[in-house]
């Protein structure tokens, strides 16, 4: 069964520096994506990044990249240049071929000025 | 990316009855998803929505208490029967249209009382 860890309940950055948010996946099959979002206090899921099991270079958005260790089955989350807009859950989330998305526990994440 | 849309915003209801959120996206997709989210914690999925066909339910989830329809590629309804204060949580939609993506609609906010 496939299981997606962060093992960060909160993390604290300081405003304008760079935080990686940990996660971690166990699945026995080779084709896979993973995913990050952002959940403000509003209670959206707004899409991040992803991520797929077979691509050769790191996924990166803007701020946003993904370190993807694939023989170490992690899958961190840098942001780079923190903002005060920042602070709000991370989610990991993992996706098999046959499409419902398994998530982790999620990070809390506080941009201090 | 695919837009979603979900009505109820939020709601208040009482024990015992039921609350239907409807749940929109501005493109024909295969699969819909039903999430639920409790206070503090991670997103569970409840079913698939599978049009044409009856929806695919995760382990703890049923038909009786959460039954859903998907008339057409693009709309899906999610029910809570009966309710308690212990399916006080956000309902989130979800769909994607390739292994690659996955987007979430803005959720449903339910209090029981």
């Amino acid at each position: 069964a496939q299981k997606i860890t962060q093992t960060q309940p909160g993390m604290f950055v300081q405003e304008k520096e760079a935080v990686t948010l940990d996660c971690t996946y166990d699945t026995s099959d080779p084709s896979y994506g993973l995913f990050w979002y952002k959940q403000p206090s509003s209670g959206e899921m707004i899409f991040l990044i992803y991520q797929g099991s077979y691509d050769q270079q790191n996924a990166t958005e803007g701020r946003y990249s993904l370190n993807f260790q694939k023989a170490r089955k992690s899958a961190n989350l840098v942001i780079s240049a923190s903002q005060l807009g920042d602070s709000a859950m991370y989610f990991c989330a993992m996706k098999l071929s046959y499409g419902k998305l398994t998530f982790g526990q999620g990070t809390i994440l506080t941009v201090h000025p | 990316s695919a837009v979603i849309s979900q009505k109820p915003s939020r709601d208040i209801c009482q024990r015992g009855t039921s609350l239907t959120i409807q749940c929109q996206v501005d493109s024909q997709v295969t699969m819909m998803f039903w999430y639920r989210q409790q206070p503090g914690q991670s997103l569970t999925l409840i079913a698939t929505a599978n049009q044409g066909s009856e929806a695919t339910y995760e382990s703890g989830f049923v038909i009786d208490k959460f039954p859903i329809s998907r008339p057409n590629l693009t709309f899906s309804t999610l029910t809570v029967s009966n309710m308690s204060p212990e399916d006080s949580s956000i309902y989130l939609c979800s769909a994607g249209q390739g292994a690659y993506e996955q987007y979430f609609g803005p959720g449903t906010r339910l209090t029981v009382t």
